[in-house]
């Protein structure tokens, strides 16, 4: 078990420009989340998959936010058209939905920076 | 529907206790507690479901009481590795793994 795992650690890019995060779940996990972190507060929902399919969205969640789980086990979350609102450190979680007490476990994150 | 945590920041001296609260104004179905230390992920401490429980993980544990809708964290004799921000993320579904985190209880342990 080598935890969740996320790719790249940091970037920076100029506004405008399109981004591409990757995550690798625990290997027998078949929940994958996406959240979102700013300075000083929590993690904000994102996303969800099960498997492969997208369970739910956060209304809050720009069109311009896409994410994808193709083949049920790793995930890219994509922001196209990067504006400066969208610094913040993005987090992935992954878990097993066949226990009661499900939980979630987190990767180090993708710090994004938009210049 | 953010859940509120109480107090925003606390300090202590090694050895002293804690009580970290989290109250949501939605049901609940269960309360995650994660610590985070600056520039790492937040790690899991426990989970409660609801039910009234209470949990221990050595000096740490937390309860969960369903009809006020809240849960709070216990941390007994602190120790200089506890130090962190503290979050809860509650969920309000058994159908869905949606959590809703507050916005962090800061932690200090000073020697």
């Amino acid at each position: 078990d080598t935890g969740v795992s996320q790719n790249p650690r940091h970037k920076i890019t100029k506004r405008g420009q399109n981004v591409t995060f990757r995550c690798d779940p625990i290997s027998e996990h078949n929940r994958l989340y996406w959240y979102r972190q700013t300075l000083g507060q929590g993690p904000e929902f994102l996303t969800y998959f099960q498997n492969e399919a997208q369970l739910e969205k956060s209304r809050l969640l720009s069109d311009r936010f896409s994410a994808e789980r193709p083949k049920g086990s790793f995930s890219t979350l994509e922001i196209q058209r990067t504006e400066q609102g969208d610094s913040a450190m993005y987090l992935c979680a992954s878990s097993f939905s066949g226990t009661v007490q499900e939980t979630q476990y987190f990767g180090p994150g993708t710090r994004l920076l938009v210049l | 529907q953010q859940p509120v945590q109480s107090p925003q920041a606390v300090i202590l001296r090694e050895g002293e206790d804690a009580v970290i609260n989290c109250s949501s104004s939605k049901a609940l179905y269960s309360v995650h507690w994660y610590r985070q230390k600056h520039g790492e992920a937040p790690v899991f401490l426990m989970i409660l479901l609801k039910g009234g429980e209470q949990k221990g993980h050595e000096k740490i544990s937390a309860s969960f009481n369903e009809k006020k809708q809240q849960s709070s964290l216990y941390l007994t004799a602190s120790q200089l590795s506890y130090s962190g921000t503290y979050f809860c993320g509650t969920g309000h579904s058994s159908n869905t793994g949606k959590l809703i985190f507050g916005q962090g209880t800061t932690l200090q342990v000073k020697p």
